[in-house]
């Protein structure tokens, strides 16, 4: 079962490009890796989803190395609305349902 | 998301009552999931549905019940309520996953308190 490590909490002034790193270790083959943004009191959101290589869509991008055994999901541009929690998952795409929410990423966005 | 509802959105129990929380969809979706989040941490799978007929226990079932009613309708019980099930319980659904995708959509939470 892969787990995922990232850290706790981030700092960043709007405008600049944030990365977020996700580590996942034991991922099997067979996993992909999905990153969910979640503000206070409401659901997570669906961010951005892939398997390898680097995936892009209108609010982020992420970068999967070729290991795959860590991943980094990049905001261009933050403004304070993106301050939320990031949480990187890794899940089996058949057989036993295996999605594992870890703490996440505290992202605050400074003016 | 709209298309997913919780209800209800806030409830104060007292401990040994038993409690539904219900969620709906309408995004076609079959299979849906009940999470629980405690607070500054992550959220945790306690039960999902695959179909109407497929009820699976997640990480932590243990003191919940649930019932599939229909493919739109997925409820939660908590048979004896605890104090330590004090928690924002969130709803979640998918479609069935393609080739390396898949995507849930949450629901607005149920934020429930057992005194």
């Amino acid at each position: 079962l892969a787990k995922t490590t990232q850290p706790i909490s981030m700092d960043s002034y709007e405008g600049q490009e944030v990365n977020i790193t996700c580590s996942h270790n034991n991922i099997a083959t067979n996993d992909y890796i999905t990153w969910y943004q979640q503000f206070p009191s409401q659901g997570p959101r669906f961010i951005i989803q892939g398997y390898k290589t680097k995936v892009t869509n209108e609010v982020a991008s992420l970068f999967i190395p070729a290991d795959r055994k860590s991943s980094t999901l990049s905001l261009p541009r933050v403004s304070l609305s993106d301050t939320a929690v990031y949480y990187c998952l890794v899940a089996l795409t058949s057989g036993t349902y295996k999605y594992i929410f870890g703490t996440g990423t505290r992202l605050k966005v400074l003016a | 998301d709209a298309d997913v509802t919780q209800t209800p959105r806030n409830r104060i129990t007292k401990t040994g009552k038993r409690i539904m929380l219900e969620c709906s969809q309408t995004k076609g979706h079959d299979r849906m999931y009940w999470y629980r989040q405690d607070p500054g941490l992550g959220l945790r799978l306690i039960y999902y549905s695959f179909d109407v007929k497929d009820i699976n226990k997640g990480e932590i079932s243990d003191g919940y019940s649930v019932s599939r009613q229909a493919q739109a309708k997925f409820s939660l019980s908590l048979e004896s309520a605890i104090p330590n099930q004090t928690a924002l319980y969130f709803c979640a659904t998918s479609d069935v996953p393609g080739l390396h995708t898949d995507t849930q959509y949450f629901g607005p939470g149920t934020r429930l308190t057992v005194l």
